[in-house]
């Protein structure tokens, strides 16, 4: 079946600096990403949509500058998180859907962030 | 606007004990999909069902069934003998003409011996 790879799965930094989570698709093209981001004993929320070669769309509430979001292949979306702060400690998932009409997402093992 | 409503924040059940999750929708959407998703606490996110709005039949896999009954837009997930694996998250989600999926806020299942 189709996997969804998510790297890395956990990381610590300091305050002031930026991260990357990659999120792959390992046996099929996704054009379109989601990305996701869920606190402690809460839900998932989504954070953005990402479409390979465009503009990721931004959910209401997200710092676009913030969260910068990159598809730049039918396999691989990146979302970086520009000058962390604590308050961005956080589980970050991604998720990859085939296209339009396939309403089957497939789920990264998500990204636990932990800014000091 | 779509949402959906997990109204059990946390479950406890001792072991074989059946058990539902309920899961209650809302959608101005005719065709959409419902899912229901396990987070063990590891994190990562376990797939188990997607049923679309025009597919009312019940279904059963196991000792998990799930039953759809769109006049009263619920979508309930039963696992019947539970046993402690089955401890995790439980999230029901909808996704409509708007590809956004959408999360409950989750159920939290407790089992013990």
């Amino acid at each position: 079946g189709a996997v969804v790879s998510q790297h890395p799965s956990w990381v610590i930094c300091k305050s002031g600096t930026s991260v990357k989570i990659e999120c792959r698709s390992l046996d099929f093209q996704a054009t379109t990403m989601f990305w996701y981001r869920q606190f402690p004993k809460q839900s998932l929320m989504l954070m953005a949509t990402s479409n390979e070669g465009s503009k990721a769309t931004y959910e209401q509430g997200v710092e676009k500058d913030k969260f910068l979001i990159n598809h730049a292949s039918l396999t691989l979306s990146t979302l970086t998180v520009t000058s962390a702060h604590p308050e961005d400690s956080s589980f970050y998932i991604c998720s990859a859907s085939t296209g339009v009409g396939a309403n089957v997402l497939t789920f990264g093992a998500g990204s636990r962030l932990t800014v000091l | 606007a779509q949402k959906v409503t997990q109204a059990q924040t946390e479950i406890s059940v001792v072991e074989k004990e059946d058990v539902t999750l309920d899961c209650v929708y809302e959608t101005r959407d005719t065709t959409y999909y419902l899912f229901w998703y396990k987070q063990p606490p590891s994190g990562e996110l376990v797939f188990l069902i997607r049923r679309n709005s025009f597919d009312e039949q019940n279904e059963i896999s196991g000792r998990y069934s799930w039953n759809f009954q769109k006049s009263t837009s619920s979508f309930n997930f039963t696992i019947t003998a539970s046993q402690v694996v089955d401890s995790a998250v439980y999230f029901c989600a909808l996704i409509g003409t708007a590809s956004k999926l959408t999360f409950g806020t989750g159920t939290r299942l407790q089992v013990t011996l």
